[in-house]
């Protein structure tokens, strides 16, 4: 079947530090990837997205790369602010068929 | 401009009673979406509009559940004799258009409280 999976939180870091927050895939068809972020007290909103296998999505200094061969789409910052304490979550649709299927989501802390 | 709304913000329905949750879309999107957030857990899919066709209803969990959106704009989620398994938050999304790699636009939810 089709589902996403993402590394469990919480994920604490000190300001400045590199993040990898990692999600792999598995897909029955040809998948899109994305990457929402939903910050405290807000909805969800997207942060990137990659279409087609090599395709890097970037960001606000968030890339992702979808790598078909290792089924994987992590995220990676080279230098996390404050500002960056979020909720973040991985998803994929299949085929350009809109249904979408999120991970559980990955809290990361970011301490000053 | 105005993002998703959905309405009521919180809601807690005693088991057995039926509920109706509202979302208004972004003006103009032809997509619309609606999730269950469970608490710690991504959105799960529930059902898929494209104006007033509802294209994709696999995730529904059951019968009691229902959804339309009769004018291609306004969509309402009922669920009939509220069980405390649906508990949880219910999400609207809208998008743009019809390409399932366009953004998604997400509303605040509702938190569902069965009691």
């Amino acid at each position: 079947g089709n589902s996403v999976t993402q590394m469990e939180g919480p994920v604490t870091l000190s300001e400045e530090a590199f993040l990898t927050i990692n999600c792999t895939y598995t897909a029955t068809g040809y998948p899109s990837l994305f990457w929402y972020v939903q910050y405290p007290g807000e909805g969800l909103q997207l942060l990137l997205k990659a279409t087609k296998a090599d395709d890097k999505g970037s960001n606000k200094g968030f890339e992702a790369t979808y790598r078909k061969e290792t089924t994987s789409f992590h995220l990676e910052k080279g230098s996390v602010q404050v500002s960056d304490s979020a909720v973040y979550f991985c998803a994929l649709s299949v085929d350009n068929f809109n249904k979408f299927y999120f991970g559980s989501g990955t809290k990361l802390n970011v301490k000053p | 401009g105005a993002g998703v709304s959905q309405s009521p913000r919180y809601k807690v329905a005693k088991r057995g009673q039926d509920v109706a949750l509202r979302c208004d879309p972004i003006s103009g999107h032809v997509s619309l979406f609606w999730y269950q957030q469970a608490l710690g857990q991504g959105p799960e899919f529930l059902t898929y509009f494209q104006n007033e066709a509802q294209l994709d209803k696999s995730g529904l969990p059951s019968d009691r559940f229902f959804a339309e959106r009769p004018e291609g704009s306004v969509s309402t989620l009922k669920i009939q004799r509220t069980q405390q398994e649906d508990s949880a938050v219910y999400l609207c999304a809208s998008s743009l258009g019809r390409d399932a790699t366009m953004e998604q636009y997400f509303g605040p939810g509702t938190r569902l409280t069965v009691t």
